[in-house]
């Protein structure tokens, strides 16, 4: 099965300014699916951004992007002017085409923002 | 924008009791799956499901777990027999087969059982 390590448990920010979130993955495949899940308090999870493999670009959305890099199989996210708002539990997340769609998670990073 | 939704927000239940926790997925989308997370843990997937059968299901998905798409909006997970080790968020998740890889999760059903 694929694994997904997410190596930082906490990390903390201040308000406005930029953090990077690391990911990396393990896998044999060459398509596949990454993406990066934001978890408030609230817990429910809610989808940030995601990269399709086949694609040499990085994703980005508004403030949220990613460093993909695929010979390496690393995949951080980086929040530019980070906000308040942006303070949770982020999860990295492999999808195998392969697989019957499921998911694999990494253990998640806490991020706390400093206002 | 569409969601997913689930019902019961939070559920106590006594060790061995059975519980169902329900969810109506996005109504376009042909993929249905529950997902767990134990308390300061990963999320763990645990079934998918297409076309009215399970596609795919873990090893967490023992003979206690099921799943039903009883009419065309509801998807339920069942729990028979609750263990301790069964307190987790329950979450539901549904993507569109073709047009998209991306899951769209509920909130979360939180089970404590006591």
């Amino acid at each position: 099965a694929q694994t997904v390590t997410q190596s930082q448990p906490e990390m903390s920010v201040q308000e406005a300014e930029t953090v990077t979130l690391s990911c990396t993955y393990d896998t044999s495949e060459s398509d596949y699916y990454l993406f990066w899940y934001k978890q408030p308090p609230s817990r429910q999870m809610i989808l940030v951004i995601r990269q399709e493999a086949y694609k040499q670009q990085n994703a980005t959305e508004n403030r949220f992007s990613v460093n993909f890099q695929k010979a390496a199989k690393s995949f951080s996210l980086k929040i530019s002017d980070s906000q308040l708002g942006d303070a949770a539990m982020y999860f990295c997340a492999y999808r195998s085409p392969n697989t019957g769609n499921q998911f694999y998670f990494g253990t998640g990073t806490s991020l706390t923002v400093i206002p | 924008e569409p969601e997913v939704t689930q019902t019961p927000s939070h559920q106590v239940t006594q060790m061995g009791q059975e519980v169902i926790l329900r969810c109506v997925p996005i109504s376009n989308h042909l993929y249905f799956y529950w997902y767990r997370q134990i308390l300061g843990q990963k999320v763990e997937f645990l079934v998918s499901f297409y076309n009215n059968e399970i596609s795919e299901k873990s090893e967490i998905f023992d003979d206690q777990f099921s799943v039903e798409r009883p009419d065309g909006s509801n998807f339920t997970l069942k729990i028979r027999s609750t263990k301790l080790e069964d307190s987790a968020m329950y979450f539901c998740a549904s993507s569109v087969r073709f047009s998209g890889n991306t899951i769209y999760f509920g909130e979360g059903s939180w089970l404590t059982v006591v």
